[in-house]
């Protein structure tokens, strides 16, 4: 079975410095994996995915994520934080690719930003 | 182009009063969820909508039921509602063409159950 883990609950940077936010899968197969953010009061929406084209996946609003297949990880990364990623994010696997796949879902990191 | 829509975008219940959660989808896809979030445990599966026609149950199904009315709208029918039932509700969807398919989600129902 599928399952993502967020190592950190709240992880606060300050603006300008680097963000990480840590996410470790376990899944017996190829895994299918995911980024998404939410910002206050509003849904989830795709940050970036993994999709096996290349270890080292960019996204929106200057995310991205390194594919380690020797570490079952798929950590998010930003060189420097601004005020308005201040945001949950949550990291995701999915257990096919079928219309009758699922996406299993981390319990989520909250980000906060340090002026 | 709206995306997922839901409606509405709060409600609060009475102990053992019943409601239905709607949501649409205008991107022509198969499949389609629902979640409810808690805080700190992520989002959870309630039910699912493989293709028009089909349901299945989630990770925590108990005290919901669905209906796939047609493939544009999926609805949540809580029958009596409980306080363990206050959450944000999300509905999302997504293709069933190609692969690495992420889900789109909507904007969430707010509930209370009092």
């Amino acid at each position: 079975a599928q399952s993502v883990t967020q190592l950190g609950s709240h992880v606060s940077v300050s603006e300008g410095a680097l963000v990480l936010l840590r996410c470790n899968y376990s899944s017996s197969v190829p895994p299918y994996l995911f980024w998404y953010v939410q910002y206050p009061n509003q849904g989830l929406q795709l940050l970036l995915k993994y999709t096996s084209a290349a270890t080292l996946v960019k996204g929106i609003n200057g995310f991205e994520a390194e594919f380690k297949k020797s570490e079952t990880s798929f950590h998010l990364t930003k060189p420097s934080a601004h005020m308005s990623d201040a945001a949950e994010y949550f990291c995701a696997v999915s257990d096919g690719s079928s219309s009758a796949s699922k996406i299993i879902f981390g319990s989520g990191t909250r980000l906060s930003i340090r002026p | 182009n709206a995306g997922v829509t839901q409606t509405p975008k709060f409600q609060v219940l009475k102990t053992g009063q019943s409601m239905t959660l709607q949501c649409a989808q205008d991107m022509n896809h198969n499949s389609m969820y629902w979640y409810r979030q808690d805080p700190g445990m992520g989002l959870r599966l309630i039910y699912y909508s493989a293709s028009e026609g089909t349901t299945d149950k989630g990770e925590v199904p108990n005290g919901y039921n669905v209906s796939r009315l047609n493939k544009r709208e999926f609805s949540l029918r809580l029958e009596s509602a409980a306080p363990s039932q206050t959450s944000v509700y999300f509905c999302a969807s997504k293709t069933s063409t190609g692969t690495y398919n992420e889900q789109f989600f909507g904007p969430g129902t707010r509930l209370t159950v009092l």
